[in-house]
């Protein structure tokens, strides 16, 4: 069974960078699928943030891509999200999923505030 | 990036009940349209795939259809675990978008 748990701060202040890890268990990151990382606002608004392919290439939303980088440590079987100059409309509870988002984690909440 | 609108943002509905939420896409995706329910406690469950074949798990009374711009999620019979949040999402072109969601509420 492919699962997957989010970690890292819960606060992060403005202007710093927000970096939280998916540790995968269940399935060898490096053997397929997309892994992802998807945001939920406060209020219901979702927002699909990027990828980390299989073999290691990325894809980013447009409205993120100077901000953002997603990595991987293969031996470890986790991929990072790193989201630079945060601002308090970066409040949002964090998600990664994998495969066409068949798989997903619990979700962590992360708050920017000062 | 495409637009999303599903409808409606609030559904009061009663077990048993038969409820249809819909999504409208702003071009055609080709029936790249999937759907998920988030629980109260945050906890995401994807539903259904390419517009209309179910997870694996996920109970018959869950089906979707749909073509072009317009896809729609039906539950034919509520059950008390299916009140919770539903959300369209389409995988047919980047940026991948989600749906502004539908809380379907005990009435």
């Amino acid at each position: 069974e492919i699962q997957l748990q989010e970690s890292g701060p819960g606060l992060v202040k403005p202007s710093q960078s927000l970096s939280l890890t998916c540790s995968v268990t269940g399935y060898t990151i490096t053997s397929g699928y997309d892994w992802s990382w998807i945001r939920k606002f406060p209020g219901i608004k979702m927002e699909w943030m990027g990828y980390i392919s299989y073999s290691g290439s990325t894809n980013y939303n447009p409205s993120l891509k100077i901000r953002i980088s997603i990595t991987r440590d293969t031996s470890k079987n986790q991929f990072f999200l790193q989201l630079n100059s945060v601002t308090t409309e970066d409040t949002a509870t964090y998600y990664c999923a994998g495969g066409s988002f068949d798989y997903w984690g619990q979700g962590v909440m992360v708050t920017v505030s000062s | 990036d495409i637009q999303m609108t599903q409808s409606p943002s609030s559904l009061p509905a009663s077990l048993g009940e038969r409820v249809t939420i819909s999504c409208r896409t702003s071009q055609g995706i080709s029936n790249n349209l999937n759907w998920y329910q988030q629980k109260p406690d945050g906890t995401i469950k994807p539903l259904i795939f390419y517009t209309s074949n179910l997870q694996s798990g996920v109970p018959s009374r869950f089906s979707g259809s749909g073509s072009g711009t317009d896809y729609s999620l039906t539950i034919s019979s509520l059950e008390p675990e299916d009140f919770a949040m539903y959300y369209c999402q389409q995988d047919a072109s980047f940026p991948w978008t989600f749906g502004g969601g539908t809380k379907l509420e005990l009435k």
